[in-house]
């Protein structure tokens, strides 16, 4: 059963940093691309960043360019969201998400609960 | 960034009504387009890819179309099960955008 399970959020001041971590298993990990989907309370969802499957490429949203670096440890089946120079508006749960594809289409087929990260002072 | 526009915004139906929902992009994406079904305190869950591919497990009660910038999201009969929110996803460059949402309530 694949299981996504992600750690790490929690209150943080503006300006702040956190490193979010997501544990994958039971599916090869190194095989595939994973990306990090955001939701803010009451809102819809937001793509954050993505990450091939060797880690070599990394595709971010304009929103968290420059602050937020995705990156992987494929011996430790683990993806990680390191968060810096944070904003109030970066508040939102924070969900470690598996990427398949076909072709050209990329969608998202296996989700993490996500954690809460939420920026105040 | 492409944008994707839902519509509508919320829809009220009964058990076994027909239901469609649109999601229209800002330009082109070929068939590069993924709807998603979110329960309130969940994950969202994969039900269609590549425009009309029905991910493994979903009832065929669900289907999808559309090419270009226009696409939809077809419930053929609502069932309990399926009042949540709706989200579309386009694939077509490397800066991946979902939708608004769609709400689906029970009338």
């Amino acid at each position: 059963e694949v299981q996504l399970v992600e750690s790490g959020g929690g209150l943080v001041q503006p300006g702040g940093s956190l490193r979010l971590s997501c544990a994958a298993s039971g599916f090869t990990f190194s095989s595939y691309e994973m990306t990090w989907v955001r939701q803010a309370p009451g809102k819809g969802l937001e793509w954050v960043s993505y990450i091939s499957s060797s880690g070599s490429t990394i595709y971010s949203a304009d929103s968290v360019k420059g602050r937020f670096t995705i990156s992987r440890d494929n011996a430790k089946n683990s993806l990680y969201l390191q968060m810096n120079n944070l904003r109030a508006e970066d508040t939102a749960v924070y969900s470690c998400v598996r990427v398949s594809a076909t072709l050209f289409s990329y969608y998202f087929d296996y989700w993490g609960q996500g954690t809460l990260v939420t920026v105040s002072s | 960034d492409i944008q994707m526009t839902q519509s509508p915004s919320t829809l009220s139906a009964s058990v076994g009504d027909r239901v469609t929902i649109t999601c229209r992009a800002s330009q082109s994406i070929s068939s590069w387009l993924a709807w998603y079904q979110q329960k309130p305190g969940k994950a969202p869950k994969l039900l269609i890819y590549k425009t009309s591919s029905l991910e493994s497990g979903v009832p065929s009660r669900f289907s999808g179309s559309g090419s270009g910038t226009e696409f939809t999201l077809t419930i053929s009969s609502l069932q309990p099960d399926d009042f949540a929110t709706y989200y579309c996803q386009q694939s077509n460059s490397y800066s991946w955008t979902f939708g608004q949402g769609t709400k689906v309530e029970i009338k």
